[in-house]
């Protein structure tokens, strides 16, 4: 059985870092691209991050480019992103998802809730 | 990036009752859409692939389909299980995208 579990979430003031982390189990981790995508209270589905398959390719969407880093350890079955210089905004559950052909997320992680409060 | 507009943004309905959700692309996506169930608390749980292409494990009942700019996913004889929140998805071009969902509650 596909599981994504996500962790690493919290209570974190404004401008701090923090880090979630996804193992990934009951598939061949190392053969699928992964994304990282967040959902603010009562909000649409927003796209964050993506990594390819050996790491040599990242990308990001602009709101997050420059703060947020993706990598994965395909050794440990886990891919995690380092979250910086975080903003209220940034106050969201988030989710790491398994990339299908093209641009499908076939399988998703429970998700693990950020919040960024003075 | 491509746009994706749902519509409606809400729906009401009764067990047993046949619905369609609507989902307009900003350009064409050549049937590169995926529609997405999520329950309040759960993540998004992909239902649908290449507008019409049922993901494993999902009922028939569900169903797609469309062209070009606009694709629409219909639910017949709804159940209790499938009052839910539900997105669609740009999978033709990078980044994802979705629309801002439809919330389909109980009449």
């Amino acid at each position: 059985e596909v599981q994504l579990v996500e962790s690493g979430g919290g209570l974190v003031q404004p401008g701090s870092s923090l880090k979630v982390s996804c193992v990934a189990s009951g598939f061949t981790f190392s053969s699928y691209v992964m994304h990282w995508f967040r959902q603010a209270p009562e909000n649409g589905i927003e796209w964050l991050a993506y990594i390819n398959t050996d790491s040599s390719s990242t990308h990001y969407a602009e709101t997050v480019k420059g703060r947020f880093t993706i990598s994965r350890d395909n050794a440990k079955n886990t891919v995690d992103m380092q979250l910086s210089s975080l903003r209220s905004e940034d106050t969201a559950m988030y989710f790491c998802a398994r990339g299908a052909y093209y641009g499908y997320l076939d399988y998703w992680g429970q998700g693990v809730m950020v919040t960024v409060s003075s | 990036d491509i746009q994706m507009t749902q519509s409606p943004a809400s729906l009401s309905a009764s067990l047993g009752e046949t619905v369609t959700i609507e989902c307009l692309a900003s350009e064409d996506i050549y049937d590169i859409l995926a529609w997405y169930q999520q329950k309040p608390g759960k993540s998004p749980q992909l239902l649908i692939y290449d507008a019409s292409s049922l993901h494993t494990g999902v009922p028939s009942r569900f169903s797609g389909s469309g062209s070009g700019t606009q694709y629409s996913l219909k639910i017949n004889s709804l159940q209790p299980e499938d009052f839910a929140s539900y997105y669609c998805q740009n999978g033709l071009s990078a980044p994802p995208t979705f629309g801002a969902g439809t919330k389909l509650e109980l009449k």
